[in-house]
């Protein structure tokens, strides 16, 4: 059974641009959600996608947005980069079912100059 | 909301040893999980363990255990005859459990480096 696959794993963007990154969840889970990992501020939450839907999200500007299509595949989109949106950033699939257990991606690894 | 606490940044063990890493968390919530990730340095964060806090027994997975003090909101991980492979950061999380849909949102603690010397 494949694992959750990110692309890209490492892409480098200037200030102002936008950046798109793809998640394809394992066959079967439903839910997708996203965590930004940065060496200050740890890995935090910032949001969640179920069969399409934004189910939770976290305390992050408007800047970042989400989405999940119909096959369970998710983007996240940050517009008008700044320095410190510098960061892994890591996506996680599960069943949904609320057991709680979620399959990382290795990461989409975002440099802002 | 909810907080979690890993106070030690970084640890080192020598192979074979017992080493446990603390967690503490903070949270109003009755029902939950708490988890124990592993992120190698290849970056994939891997699930250890697995504590569901209506369950009195500690979660123990081969050679990883658990401490779970649910009154005094402590969840620590103990490695057993630690690995070469054992090298890693190790974060502790917690997830409030929803009867309905599905939550995914994890609080995470900073992490610890825990270091297994030859």
């Amino acid at each position: 059974k494949a694992g959750v696959t990110q692309t890209p794993r490492y892409l480098i963007k200037t200030r102002g641009q936008q950046v798109t990154l793809s998640c394809s969840p394992i066959s079967g889970h439903r839910s997708v959600s996203w965590y930004q990992q940065t060496p200050g501020q740890g890995l935090q939450f910032l949001f969640e996608y179920f069969s399409e839907t934004q189910r939770n999200k976290g305390n992050f500007p408007g800047r970042f947005s989400g989405r999940q299509f119909s096959n369970s595949r998710s983007e996240m989109n940050v517009s008008t980069l700044e320095l410190g949106d510098s960061a892994l950033y890591l996506c996680a699939s599960s069943t949904g079912d609320g057991t709680g257990e979620l399959f990382f991606g290795e990461g989409s690894r975002l440099t802002v100059l | 909301a909810q907080t979690v606490t890993q106070s030690q940044p970084e640890m080192s063990v020598q192979e074979a040893e017992t080493v446990t890493l603390s967690c503490t968390y903070d949270t109003s919530e009755s029902n939950y999980y708490l988890f124990w990730y592993k992120q190698p340095p290849s970056r994939q964060m891997i699930l250890v363990i697995r504590q569901e806090a209506y369950k009195q027994q500690n979660a123990t997975e081969n050679r990883f255990s658990v401490n779970f003090q649910k009154a005094a909101k402590s969840f620590s991980l103990k490695i057993s005859d630690s690995q070469l492979g054992d090298t890693a950061m190790y974060f502790c999380a917690f997830m409030k459990h929803v009867r309905t849909g599905a939550n995914s949102k994890l609080t995470f603690g900073k992490g610890i480096t825990l270091s297994v010397r030859p």
